[in-house]
């Protein structure tokens, strides 16, 4: 049973517009989440995260939103840029659990 | 000067084999985690180590063995590899449980 999904495998948005990434989850005791992105060949890096007690978070291009009752987060990345261009995952924990359950991920390419 | 390093890079290997791959980071973080991800893009946890105490192992064949020397350093040992072992292990770490964990790039196992 796959507690956190991002159904979009893949998305294409051009350059300076907005990008969209989507992520659903099942277990309502998460209560911290991660975005991670990931370069070809190399490991995630940290991105961007939200606690539970928040409805968005905001770091420059990266804003990451929580709909707790819809058990949905998004992340935005405006305006986009051909670097974006990355496989995005989010990434979920419930307290006192000690681990994160993550995505399947997301191919970001933004075109030039 | 690499945080969280792994070796080797990539592993070929026979069925049956016995190998062995490294981690260590220099973040001076407690926990240190292993994942692999498998051809189908899931991240999953394996193993998770406090302070060299193993306080996460999912259901893994125990034919896999962590084994951590010290807070830096989290080795995987995998006896008798099969075809289904093939997949990126990556190492991680964080300063303490369910905070933003940092990524090695990863060991790029093939069992033929």
């Amino acid at each position: 049973d796959q507690q956190v999904k991002q159904n979009s495998p893949s998305l294409s948005v051009q350059e300076g517009r907005i990008s969209i990434l989507n992520c659903d989850y099942t277990n309502s005791m998460f209560d911290y989440f991660l975005w991670y992105k990931k370069y070809p060949a190399e490991g995630p890096t940290f991105l961007i995260s939200i606690s539970s007690i928040k409805d968005k978070n905001e770091d420059g291009r990266f804003t990451v939103f929580l709909n707790k009752s819809a058990k949905h987060l998004s992340l935005h990345i405006v305006p986009s840029q051909p670097g974006d261009s990355a496989v995005y995952f989010c990434a979920a924990s419930a307290i006192g659990t000690y681990k994160y359950i993550f995505g399947t991920g997301t191919r970001l390419k933004v075109l030039a | 000067d690499t945080a969280v390093s792994q070796t080797p890079k990539y592993l070929v290997t026979q069925m049956g084999n016995d190998k062995s791959i490294k981690c260590e980071q220099n973040l001076g973080h407690d926990t240190m985690y292993w994942y692999k991800q498998d051809s189908k893009k899931f991240l999953k946890i394996m193993f998770s180590y406090n302070n060299k105490e193993l306080i996460i192992n999912e259901t893994v064949p125990n034919r896999f063995s962590p084994k951590s020397p010290d807070k830096a350093h989290l080795n995987l040992h995998i006896n008798s590899l099969e075809l289904g072992d093939s997949a990126v292990y990556f190492c991680a770490s964080s300063q303490f449980t369910v905070e933003t964990q940092y990524f090695g790039p990863g060991t790029r196992l093939l069992v033929l």
